[in-house]
Order: C-alpha cells, then sequence, then structure tokens
C-alpha cells in the first residue's frame, strides 16, 4: 500500500522556535509537496520539490524554507515560527510520469504561541 | 489566489439522498481532480477528469467537466453517513509541460450525511 508518513501529528511551538516538519514517502515518487491548510482557504502550496536537492517555491513560501537530501524525505522548515503559521501542514508525492494524483499524508498540525 | 471556488460551503442530507457539490475555476486546465478529507485527517483521492472529458464515473460518484464554463460537479448518488467528509476539488493547469502534479485546490464543501 501506498504510504506517505508525517512525523508529527500534533506539535505546540513558542514564537521564535524553529520547526521541522518531517515528510516520508515509501512509494519511490520523485515529486513532493508541502502544503498549508486553513478554514476557509483550502489548501495552498508553500513548496515542492521535483528531485532530490531540487526545490521549487508554491504560492506562499515566506517564511518557510524545504530540504530534500534524500528522494523519500522531504521537510519543512519553519526558521523562526511565528503565530500565524498557526495550521495543518500536509505533505502529499506522486511519480513524475503519472496523471497527477497525490498521495498525502495525515497532516501536521502545528500551533505556535 | 485560488483556482477553485466550491459551492455549496456546507451541505446538509439525509442518507439515502443524492449530493451534488460544484466547483468553478478560472484558468484553463489540464485536468481537474476531487479528493475527500475526513475530519483531521489527509486527503484522499475520488476521482480524475481530464479536460477532453466530459463525464466520469466510479461506484456511487459522477463527475462532469464543462471546459467551456469552467465548472465540474461532483455527484455522490445514494448518500450513506459514511460520506460525511469534506470534498475539494483541485485543478492541474499544466499544458503541454511536465505538471509536477502542481494542484491549485479549492476551499472545499463540507457534507454531513445524517443516519
Amino acid at each position: 500500500d501506498v504510504k506517505v508518513t508525517q512525523s508529527s501529528r500534533y506539535l505546540v511551538k513558542r514564537t521564535g522556535e524553529k520547526v521541522f516538519l518531517e515528510c516520508v514517502q515509501d512509494m519511490d515518487h520523485e515529486n513532493m509537496f508541502w502544503y498549508r491548510q486553513d478554514p476557509g482557504l483550502g489548501l495552498r502550496l508553500i513548496y515542492f520539490s521535483y528531485d532530490v536537492k531540487m526545490k521549487e517555491k508554491g504560492d506562499i513560501p515566506e517564511g518557510y524554507s524545504v530540504s530534500r537530501e534524500k528522494k523519500e524525505r522531504f521537510s519543512l522548515i519553519l526558521e523562526s515560527a511565528s503565530t500565524n503559521q498557526t495550521s495543518m501542514y500536509l505533505c502529499a508525492s506522486r511519480y513524475r510520469g503519472s496523471t497527477g494524483e497525490l498521495f498525502f499524508g495525515e497532516g501536521s498540525r502545528l500551533t505556535v504561541l | 489566489s485560488q483556482q477553485g471556488e466550491e459551492d455549496p460551503q456546507a451541505l446538509s442530507i439525509q442518507e439515502g439522498e443524492n449530493a451534488t457539490m460544484n466547483c468553478s475555476y478560472k484558468t484553463s486546465i489540464n485536468n481537474l481532480q476531487w479528493y475527500r478529507q475526513n475530519s483531521g485527517r489527509g486527503l484522499v483521492h475520488l476521482i480524475l477528469i481530464r479536460s477532453n472529458e466530459r463525464e466520469k464515473h466510479s461506484g456511487r460518484l459522477r463527475v462532469t467537466l464543462d471546459t467551456s464554463k469552467k465548472s465540474s460537479s461532483l455527484l455522490i448518488t445514494a448518500s450513506r453517513a459514511a460520506d460525511t467528509a469534506s470534498y475539494f476539488c483541485a485543478t492541474d493547469r499544466s499544458i503541454g509541460g511536465t505538471s509536477y502534479g502542481k494542484l491549485t485546490f479549492g476551499q472545499g464543501t463540507i457534507l454531513t450525511v445524517h443516519p
């Protein structure tokens, strides 16, 4: 079975802390994505990666960075967390040549106090 | 900016009834997809319809696409309490090039099916 695993389901951090959200997929997918989901706004793309060490900004990259050192792992980094980054973060992946279906993890709900 | 706009924002029906959700988008698309999300969980892919298709079925799901109106609808027939979830449309806007799977999602429709 296809699996995308996000390391933390719930996190509580303080303003200014550095936060790492980890995502691992076991499907040998080239493309990986980080979205954030907020009520009334749907899902918005933060960053995506189309291969190891390759990354591109999505629609809302400000305040975030990413790392893709291995094919199966895509990390989202909040260098200095702020309260407006309180959100649900969703990781997804897919094959480069597929028709576009994304496979999602269960999500990481981050609260920044 | 949001590509997909969904309507209604919330829908409440009884078991056995049909549920229809609509999605409108602004730019040309390669395909349109529908996803389901149970409360507090990740999204699960339901169905994909390509820009050259007008209708597609999968079990109790029926999706239509009208590219001239830039709109799509998702029909769930004979709904069940287990269908209670949020439903999102997502558009793939890449045409002719590599998609990378970048999808733009709507705000979603919250469906509640009462037993």
